[in-house]
């Protein structure tokens, strides 16, 4: 099994819909982060997560929200999903206790239509 | 803002061949600098982490080396496959940072 696991892989949605993307671990890694990644643009950071209590946007936070419901779990949602979120989305982990780097999931790709 | 760039945007070399994959970030207050491979449109499968007290980090054929105060990171691969064929992305988290900050990656090509 993965360490970092991320639902759905896939998934095309409308323009105007609510959609959740989920992420679980289980590296017992205390942070957690979301990026997302375009062509041409690299990875940029939505919103990172320093424990269940602790979550902060990062430098494209507009048009999306996480919830941290334990520390293996992070999820990122998009209120009112738009075209220009089209991308690939990147969740991720670290340890600060050990500062061993980080780990990647899958990643999920999302089509706004 | 820590800004990382990668250096070449794409590199096609004969298999065989060793190459050096470039990456270079403004602030060299670093707490670490991770080399990630991704292969198309697929994760990020982390290669090799060097931590900033640290001036290389070998792992079989690759070998990535750090020089904190001119802001410089080497990908070194030896004797290149054609499996090595992928993206190669350079991630720098900065002292004053909270998150990795990438490269747009180097996306590399070994012809048979």
């Amino acid at each position: 099994d993965a360490d970092v696991t991320q639902t759905p892989r896939n998934r095309i949605t409308k323009t105007g819909k609510r959609i959740m993307l989920e992420c679980s671990q289980t590296k017992g890694h205390d942070r957690m982060y979301w990026y997302r990644q375009d062509p041409g643009l690299g990875l940029r950071l939505i919103y990172y997560s320093f424990d269940v209590k602790d979550i902060n946007k990062g430098e494209i936070s507009d048009g999306y929200s996480v919830s941290r419901q334990a520390q293996a779990k992070f999820s990122l949602s998009l209120e009112s999903a738009i075209p220009n979120q089209t991308a690939l989305y990147f969740c991720a982990t670290s340890d600060s206790r050990t500062g061993r780097g980080y780990t990647f999931g899958s990643g999920t790709r999302l089509t706004v239509v | 803002k820590q800004e990382v760039t990668q250096i070449p945007a794409a590199l096609s070399v004969p298999e065989g061949e060793n190459l050096v994959l470039n990456c270079s970030f403004t602030d060299s207050a670093i707490y670490n600098l991770q080399w990630f491979r991704q292969d198309p449109g697929k994760g990020l499968t982390s290669l090799l982490l060097i931590q900033s007290s640290q001036r290389e980090q070998t792992s079989g054929r690759l070998n990535a080396s750090l020089d904190k105060s001119s802001g410089r990171s080497t990908l070194y691969i030896a004797a290149s496959q054609p499996g090595d064929s992928a993206t190669y992305l350079c991630a720098v988290h900065s002292n004053s940072g909270y998150a990795l900050n990438f490269g747009k990656g180097t996306s590399l090509l070994v012809t048979p």
